[in-house]
C-alpha cells in the first residue's frame, strides 16, 4: 500500500514562493501514476493543482499554470511543487495524491495527510 | 472546464435512513472519469467510488454510485453514525481535473 507524506514550511511571505514536498513510500514512483498536488481552502474547496509522470511529463490547472512548477525525484522517490508569487488567496491545506493508470478513470487512490500552507508576512 | 454541482450542500438525515447525493456535470463526462470521495474532518479526502459506480478497495457494500452524462448520484443505503461527513464527486474526462463544492450529510 503506497503512503504519501507532505513536508514543507508551513508558513510563507507574501510574494514569495511556496515549496513543497511528497515522499512516496510502500511503492516506486515509478509505477505508472499520476501524481498529483489538490489544495483545499474554505473558499474555493478542493482545487486539482497539476500532476506529474515518472517520464516527467506534467499537466497544470490553467488557473495556476503560469505559477506552478511541479517536478520528480526518482532517486529519491518524490516529487515536488514550487508556487510562485504567493498572496494569501493560496493559503490552504496542501495535499499530494496518486492516481494509478491500472484504475480506470484515473481516480485519487491514495492521498498524504495533508499539509497546511499559511501566507501572510 | 468542467463544472461540476453537487446537491444538496447539506442534507439532515438520521441514522439507519438512505441519502441520495446529486452531482451534476456541466458537459457530458464519461462514466469512467467520475469519482466519489469521502472526508472526514481533519483527513484527507477518501476514494469510495470511481468509474461511476464501482466501489474502491474495503468500501462497505452500503455506498453505491449511478449515473452517466451529466448526472450522476452516489447512495448510501442505511446511514451509520460514521457516514455523517462531507462527500465531493470529481471527474477527470477533461483538464483539468474539477471537483463538486461538496455535500454534508449531517445528523437530523
Amino acid at each position: 500500500q503506497v503512503q504519501l507524506q507532505e513536508s514543507g514550511p508551513g508558513l510563507v511571505q507574501p510574494s514569495g514562493t511556496l515549496s513543497l514536498t511528497c515522499a512516496v513510500s510502500g511503492g516506486s514512483i515509478k509505477s505508472s501514476s499520476w501524481w498529483s498536488w489538490v489544495r483545499q481552502s474554505p473558499g474555493k474547496g478542493l482545487e486539482w493543482i497539476g500532476e506529474i509522470y515518472d517520464t516527467e511529463i506534467a499537466n497544470y490547472n490553467p488557473s495556476l499554470k503560469s505559477r506552478v512548477t511541479i517536478s520528480i525525484d526518482k532517486s529519491r522517490n518524490q516529487f515536488s511543487l514550487k508556487l510562485t508569487s504567493v498572496t494569501a488567496a493560496d493559503s490552504a491545506v496542501y495535499y499530494c495524491a496518486r492516481a494509478s493508470t491500472s484504475v480506470t478513470g484515473l481516480p485519487f487512490d491514495s492521498w498524504g495527510q495533508g499539509t497546511l500552507v499559511t501566507v501572510s508576512s | 472546464e468542467i463544472v461540476l454541482t453537487q446537491s444538496p450542500g447539506t442534507l439532515s438525515l438520521s441514522p439507519g435512513e438512505r441519502a441520495t447525493l446529486s452531482c451534476r456535470a456541466s458537459q457530458s463526462v464519461s462514466s469512467s472519469h467520475l469519482a466519489w470521495y469521502q472526508q472526514k474532518p481533519g483527513q484527507a479526502p477518501r476514494l469510495l467510488i470511481y468509474e461511476a459506480s464501482s466501489r474502491a478497495t474495503g468500501i462497505p457494500d452500503r455506498f453505491s454510485g449511478s449515473g452517466s452524462g451529466t448526472d450522476f448520484t452516489l447512495t448510501i443505503s442505511r446511514l451509520e453514525p460514521e457516514d455523517f461527513v462531507v462527500y465531493y464527486c470529481q471527474q477527470y474526462f477533461s483538464s483539468p481535473r474539477t471537483f463538486g463544492q461538496g455535500t454534508k450529510v449531517e445528523v437530523k
